[in-house]
């Protein structure tokens, strides 16, 4: 069966410091994946989506980079954080197959910027 | 365990309906509700965000209501366009729990 890990759980970090959140799946192969974040009392907001190694979509300009240096393995990334990178980070897979792409989240990490 | 069901599975109706998408959520302590469509090979998109202290939200065509006593909300759309085909989803929070989605097709 097919798994999805995110580290870590909860993050504090001052601004201006570096930022490293990874995701990793088990048990697919050439997944589709995606990098979303929920800042406070908005709505969930897609960042990244990557088709491949190597291959990352951006959706929003912003302060954040993703990388995929692996088929499984998705690094949302920044070198330095802002007071508005604060919020929930999810990251999702899907594989199309019989007509649908159905993505599964991970856990989730919760960044707070201060 | 939060569960989040979601009613129908599918749905088909023809252009101009009028039509209603259920989400149902077993624990009623929740923080906010959220409805997504997903449209094949791209990320979710948010469409309404009901917070918990909230009955309902619209945008355009769209409305969402929110029971949170009786563990229930509904997405409705009006005046259905072709384009609105695609699958919805509705998630429960803080922690995200999401619902098994609708599929839903508007016919021409």
């Amino acid at each position: 069966s097919q798994t999805i890990h995110q580290w870590p759980a909860t993050l504090v970090q001052p601004v201006g410091s570096p930022l490293s959140l990874e995701c990793t799946v088990e048990g697919t192969s050439n997944p589709n994946l995606y990098w979303y974040r929920q800042a406070a009392g908005r709505g969930l907001q897609l960042l990244f989506y990557s088709v491949g190694i190597g291959q990352i979509s951006s959706e929003v300009p912003q302060n954040l980079s993703a990388s995929r240096p692996q088929d499984r393995q998705f690094i949302l990334s920044s070198k330095k954080l802002l007071l508005s990178d604060s919020g929930f980070y999810l990251c999702a897979w899907s594989v199309w197959g019989g007509g649908t792409d159905t993505q599964y989240f991970g856990p989730g990490t919760r960044l707070t910027v201060l | 365990k939060q569960e989040v069901t979601q009613i129908p599975a599918a749905l088909s109706v023809p252009e101009g309906e009028n039509l209603v998408l259920n989400c149902s959520f077993t624990d009623s302590a929740i923080y906010n509700l959220q409805w997504f469509r997903q449209d094949p090979g791209k990320g979710l998109t948010s469409l309404l965000l009901i917070q918990s202290s909230q009955r309902e939200q619209t945008s355009g065509r769209l409305n969402a209501s929110l029971d949170k006593s009786s563990g229930r909300s509904t997405l409705y759309i009006a005046a259905s366009q072709p384009g609105d085909s695609a699958t919805y989803l509705c998630a429960v929070e803080d922690q995200f729990y999401f619902g098994t989605g609708t599929s839903l097709t508007v016919i021409p």
